[in-house]
């Protein structure tokens, strides 16, 4: 069965702190991404990668950065995280063209 | 630039009544369309695709979508509502060839006994 795993359900971290959100699949797919989630505004793309240690912007990359090291684990960094980057963060992985399959979600929460 | 509107922030219907999601995309050529649930707290869980060939596709959970080319739309359909299908409900494009899957907002879908 396939599975997207988040770290973490549930984050709370302060305003200035640098913040990791740990992604992995094990379907072996070349596509990762990171969304963000508000209400009203549906899912935003932040960052994907196609391939190992490659990376695109999505629609909302500012304030975030990705590492792709592995094929199965994709990271979201916020450097310095901020008030307005508090939001539900959804990774997600695709096979070529194909389906996402989502992981849980991280709801996090900048103080 | 390629969009995906679904219309109906939310919907209330009754349990037992049919129920019917509009979306409308916009886009040069046909594209991979999708409709995926999100209940509460969850991440998204993959209802139905239409990639080519019959227009009314059938899903998960009894729900189903008929692709109309001239209307450029995906509508999600079911006969008859329960309860567990209280949830967030969205419609997704993604260009052929392409990596990008452009949501649309959602529709809250809120069923009453």
């Amino acid at each position: 069965d396939v599975k997207v795993t988040q770290s973490s359900r549930y984050l709370v971290k302060r305003t200035g702190e640098k913040v990791f959100l740990e992604c992995v699949q094990d379907m072996d797919h070349e596509n990762m991404f990171w969304y963000r989630q508000d209400p009203g505004l549906g899912l935003r793309l932040i960052y994907f990668s196609y391939d190992v240690k490659m990376k695109e912007k999505g629609d909302i990359p500012e304030g975030y950065s990705v590492s792709r090291e592995k094929k199965e684990r994709f990271s979201l960094i916020l450097e310095s995280a901020s008030t307005n980057q508090t939001s539900m963060y959804l990774c997600a992985s695709a096979g070529q063209g194909e389906t996402q399959y989502f992981g849980p979600g991280t709801r996090l929460l900048v103080l | 630039a390629q969009s995906v509107t679904q219309p109906d922030i939310h919907i209330t219907v009754s349990e037992g009544a049919s129920l019917e999601l509009r979306c409308n995309y916009s886009y040069g050529a046909t594209p991979y369309l999708f409709w995926y649930v999100q209940s509460p707290g969850q991440g998204l869980q993959l209802l139905l695709k239409y990639f080519s060939g019959d227009t009314l596709v059938q899903g998960i959970k009894g729900f189903e979508a008929e692709f109309k080319r001239s209307q450029s739309s995906f509508n999600l359909r079911k006969p008859s509502v329960h309860w567990s299908d209280a949830a967030e409900y969205f419609c997704a494009v993604l260009n052929t060839g392409g990596f990008k899957t452009i949501f649309g907002a959602g529709t809250r879908l809120f069923v009453k006994a």
